[in-house]
């Protein structure tokens, strides 16, 4: 089976411009979740989709949100970039929103300029 | 709310010795603990879970971890480190009513040929 495919793998932006991300999860899996990889910050936890619906919410301003459409491929999307989005942007997929194994795509590593 | 701590930001090895590396949580109810690797240049893969039963847990390459829940930690070890298990580490939890993962800052090993 395939794993968690993200794209674009590598990105430069300038600030104040905006960033669309993908996500295609494992085949079966419906539920997508987006963290963001800093090295000061460590993970942090962006939002969660399930069923084309928002389930979950992490601490981050309203520059950052997502999408998720019915085949369950997710988008992230990020607008007025700050110098400070630079990071890696990563996807995990699992098959529902249960409490269940998530498995992690390679990452888009967005750096802004 | 819930929050991950690992002990160590770095540690360094000689091949063959020993492995612990530490990860406390806080949470008071019911916890599903995670530890994921991260090699240098890949996406971060499920070493071992901990969901439900006997609290030693054994993973992939060797790995494996002890959930104790009188000290709300979930340590993981390994008898004899290669140097193929140079990588950050990280320690994850989830609980509650959240799909989402609670990451620790990660911990880097570095193993010496």
């Amino acid at each position: 089976k395939a794993g968690v495919t993200q794209t674009p793998r590598y990105l430069i932006k300038t600030r104040g411009q905006q960033v669309t991300l993908s996500c295609s999860p494992i085949s079966g899996h419906r539920s997508v979740s987006w963290y963001q990889q800093t090295p000061g910050q460590g993970l942090q936890f962006l939002f969660e989709y399930f069923s084309e619906t928002q389930r979950n919410k992490g601490n981050f301003p309203g520059r950052f949100s997502g999408r998720q459409f019915s085949n369950s491929r997710s988008e992230m999307n990020v607008s007025t970039l700050e110098l400070g989005d630079s990071a890696l942007y990563l996807c995990a997929s699992k098959l529902t929103s249960l409490q269940e194994t998530q498995y992690f795509g390679p990452g888009t590593r967005l750096l802004v300029l | 709310a819930q929050s991950v701590s690992q002990h160590n930001h770095h540690v360094i090895l000689s091949e063959a010795a020993s492995l612990e590396l530490g990860c406390n949580y806080s949470y008071g109810g019911t916890v599903n603990l995670f530890w994921y690797v991260q090699y240098p240049g890949q996406h971060l893969q499920l070493l071992l879970k901990y969901f439900s039963g006997d609290p030693l847990v054994k993973g992939i390459k060797g790995f494996e971890a002890e959930f104790i829940k009188s000290k709300f930690s979930f340590n993981l070890r390994k008898p004899s480190v290669q140097w193929s298990d140079t990588a950050e580490y990280f320690c994850a939890v989830n609980g509650g009513s959240q799909g989402n993962l609670i990451f620790g800052k990660g911990t880097k090993l570095s193993v010496k040929p």
